[in-house]
């Protein structure tokens, strides 16, 4: 089975500008889950989706917003970006939880100049 | 609320030496515990799991047992290598529903030759 993908896998932005980053889970994976790695703040939970609902959120801001598709991919999105937005982005999927194993893609790095 | 508690790194290792990190955790019930690992450039892969008190995790000579009298999660590898050098995270979660999974901050490993 082919793995988690994330693309971009590389992205320079500047303060002010959105982007949209997108998410493949394994076929047959139901839960997807976005995470924000930093050094000082470690790994952060942003959102679950399941069956194209938002079924769990983190304590992030409006600006930060994800949606999946009937085929599970998935999207977020980070509007009027900020410095402190500069991270690696991760998504991860599951079968049907996110509390169960789950299998993380190899990120997204966002700089935000 | 849930809490993972890992020891604080970098973890520094001559080849072939013995390996413990800590994990304690607080929860309600009885969860699954995990250790993810990441190497640099990379997302995280599952390293091991356990389900259930007493149960054993073993991959790739690392092993972890499920201890709910001490609520511990410890990871131990017997003789570690260069290519072991990588950031571990221990986490929790329970399975069927809506869960955050908890995450610990994670324990830099370097091994040296």
């Amino acid at each position: 089975k082919a793995g988690v993908t994330q693309t971009p896998r590389y992205l320079i932005k500047t303060r002010g500008q959105q982007v949209t980053l997108s998410c493949s889970p394994i076929s047959g994976h139901r839960s997807v889950s976005w995470y924000q790695q930093t050094p000082g703040q470690g790994l952060q939970f942003l959102f679950e989706y399941f069956s194209e609902t938002q079924r769990n959120k983190g304590n992030f801001p409006g600006r930060f917003s994800g949606r999946q598709f009937s085929n599970s991919r998935s999207e977020m999105n980070v509007s009027t970006l900020e410095l402190g937005d500069s991270a690696l982005y991760l998504c991860a999927s599951s079968q049907e939880s996110s509390g169960n194993e789950q299998f993380f893609g190899p990120g997204t790095r966002l700089t935000v100049l | 609320g849930d809490s993972v508690t890992q020891m604080e790194g970098p973890v520094t290792l001559s080849e072939e030496a013995f390996l413990t990190i800590n994990c304690t955790y607080t929860a309600t019930g009885y969860p699954s515990l995990f250790w993810y690992v990441q190497y640099p450039g990379e997302g995280l892969q599952l390293l091991l799991k356990a389900t259930k008190a007493d149960d054993k995790g073993s991959n790739k000579g690392f092993e972890a047992t499920y201890r709910k009298e001490t609520t511990s999660f410890h990871l131990e590898k017997g003789s570690v290598q260069v290519s072991d050098s990588a950031v571990y995270f221990c986490a929790l979660g329970f399975s069927g529903g809506s869960y955050i999974p908890t995450f610990g901050r994670g324990t830099s490993l370097i091994v040296h030759p």
